[in-house]
C-alpha cells in the first residue's frame, strides 16, 4: 500500500462546477496535510493546509479532513480554466519531519 | 519572500559521472528536502535533513547521498550517474510543521 494515494485522473470538470479531489494516507498518526497545485513545468505551490478534523475554507477552496477514515479532500467551487493543473496531496508523518506526496491528480476544466 | 535557489536548472551528464545538485534557502529553515519527480509518480522523497550534518533517508535513497554542512545549503550527490536517474529534482525547505517552499527544480539528463 502506498503511503499517500491519489487518483491520477485526468479528472475533467465543466467550468463553473465543483471539482472534488481525494487523498488517502496510511500513517494514522499523521498530523499535517497539505494540498499543492502544480502547473506544467513549474514547481508546486501551496493551496491549503489542514491540521484538524473537519472543513477549512479559503475562497473557492475547501479542504476536508477525516482522520478516522484517513482521508483528506479538496473541493474547488466555481471551477475556472486556470484551475487546470496537477493537484498534489502531501502528508507530514507523525514520527519525523518528513513529508510524503501522493502521485497527484490531473484536473482539467473544460469551457 | 522565502527563496529556495537551485544552482542549475538544466544539466546533461554522462553515465558514471559524479553529479552535484546544490540548493540554498534564505529563511533559516530547519528542514531541507530533496525530491525527484517523474511522470505519473508524483514527488518521491530521496533524503531530508532536519539539522546541520543530520540526514534521513526518504523512500528512494539508493544511488544518492546528501551533504548539509551549513544550515542554508543542502546538496544532493549522485556518485555515479545512471540513465534511470534522469529526472526533475526539486529541493524544498520548511520549519517544523509548516508548508514546504520549493526551488524551481533541476532537470537532469543522464546520457
Amino acid at each position: 500500500q502506498k503511503e499517500v494515494e491519489q487518483n491520477s485522473g485526468p479528472l475533467s470538470v465543466p467550468e463553473g462546477a465543483i471539482a472534488s479531489l481525494n487523498c488517502t494516507y496510511s500513517d494514522r498518526g499523521s498530523q499535517s496535510f497539505f494540498w499543492y497545485r502544480q502547473y506544467s513545468g513549474k514547481s508546486p505551490e501551496l493551496i491549503m493546509f489542514i491540521y484538524s478534523n473537519g472543513d477549512k475554507e479559503d475562497g473557492r477552496f475547501t479542504a476536508q479532513l477525516n482522520k478516522a477514515s484517513q482521508y483528506v479532500s479538496l473541493l474547488i467551487r466555481d471551477s475556472q480554466p486556470s484551475d487546470s493543473a496537477t493537484y498534489l496531496c502531501a502528508v507530514r508523518y507523525s514520527s519525523a519531519s518528513k513529508i510524503i506526496f501522493g502521485s497527484g491528480t490531473r484536473l482539467s476544466i473544460r469551457p | 519572500d522565502v527563496k529556495v535557489t537551485q544552482s542549475s536548472r538544466y544539466l546533461v551528464k554522462r553515465t558514471g559521472e559524479k553529479v552535484f545538485l546544490e540548493c540554498v534557502q534564505d529563511m533559516d529553515h530547519e528542514n531541507m528536502f530533496w525530491y525527484r519527480q517523474d511522470p505519473g509518480l508524483g514527488l518521491r522523497l530521496i533524503y531530508f535533513s532536519y539539522d546541520v550534518k543530520m540526514k534521513e533517508k526518504g523512500d528512494i535513497p539508493e544511488g544518492y547521498s546528501v551533504s548539509r554542512e551549513k544550515k542554508e545549503r543542502f546538496s544532493l550527490i549522485l556518485e555515479s550517474a545512471s540513465t534511470n536517474q534522469t529526472s526533475m529534482y526539486l529541493c524544498a525547505s520548511n520549519d517544523r510543521g509548516s508548508e514546504l517552499f520549493f526551488g524551481e527544480g533541476s532537470r537532469l539528463t543522464v546520457l
